[in-house]
């Protein structure tokens, strides 16, 4: 159980436009979905904690305004690159956590690899 | 501060034993994690410990001291297929991973 899908893995897409980012919690409910984002050979960093039906937490340096979160289901949550540049260029990982108050797992998705030309 | 430490890489033999350290600061501690990522992919879920001492799980094994702040990950029986990078990951008291910046294990023949 516990599976976590995203899409698309992948994305080409020119600079100035907007790219949206699915993730889905397949057989669970997700209270809380976590967006990452990872360049080579880096570790992960959080981007922003969304909980269903509320708005996004942003880490600090995240421009909420150019990453859209939208968590508008327990088992959807929806990043939105816009007017993607170059530098966003990144690999780009959900993670989702389940209701159960004993379970703080987190279940990670395949991942997104974004390449802004 | 909030911190995560683990060293950045490591070298062992097929069939041998690697153990993997990680020391954590955290404001509060709801537990320990270990996630293995292999390169262009997703972390995976290897171990949580919340209490102190050792949980086994087939060939990989999580020890936790809560006093010291000191978890290791040991593999037994290493495979080529375990080269991969290990990523340390302490929860604090809100619930949120504290990442480390993983270690790269290479498993030579």
């Amino acid at each position: 159980g516990a599976v976590v899908s995203q899409h698309p893995s992948w994305v080409i897409c020119k600079s100035g436009t907007s790219v949206k980012i699915e993730c889905r919690s397949l057989d669970f409910q997700a209270t809380t979905m976590f967006w990452y984002r990872q360049f080579p050979k880096q570790s992960l960093m959080l981007m922003a904690t969304s909980n269903e039906g509320s708005k996004a937490t942003y880490e600090q340096g995240v421009e909420k305004d150019k990453f859209l979160i939208n968590h508008a289901s327990l088992t959807l949550s929806t990043l939105t690159v816009t007017s993607a540049h170059p530098e966003d260029s990144s690999f780009y990982i959900c993670s989702a956590r389940g209701g159960t108050s004993d379970s703080y797992e987190q279940y990670f998705g395949p991942g997104t690899r974004l390449t802004v030309t | 501060g909030q911190n995560i430490d683990q060293p950045t890489e490591m070298t062992a033999t097929e069939g041998a034993i690697v153990q993997i350290n990680c020391t954590y600061q955290t404001s509060g501690f709801n537990g320990l994690f270990w996630y293995q990522q292999h390169a262009g992919e997703a972390p995976t879920f290897l171990s949580y410990n919340v209490l102190d001492g050792l949980e086994e799980k087939g060939r990989f094994s999580s020890f936790l001291s809560r006093s010291k702040g000191y978890s290791y990950l040991l593999l037994k029986e290493l495979q080529m297929k375990d080269s991969a990078s290990y990523l340390c990951a302490g929860m604090d008291s809100n619930y949120q991973l504290i990442w480390g910046a993983g270690t790269k294990l290479i498993i030579k023949p």
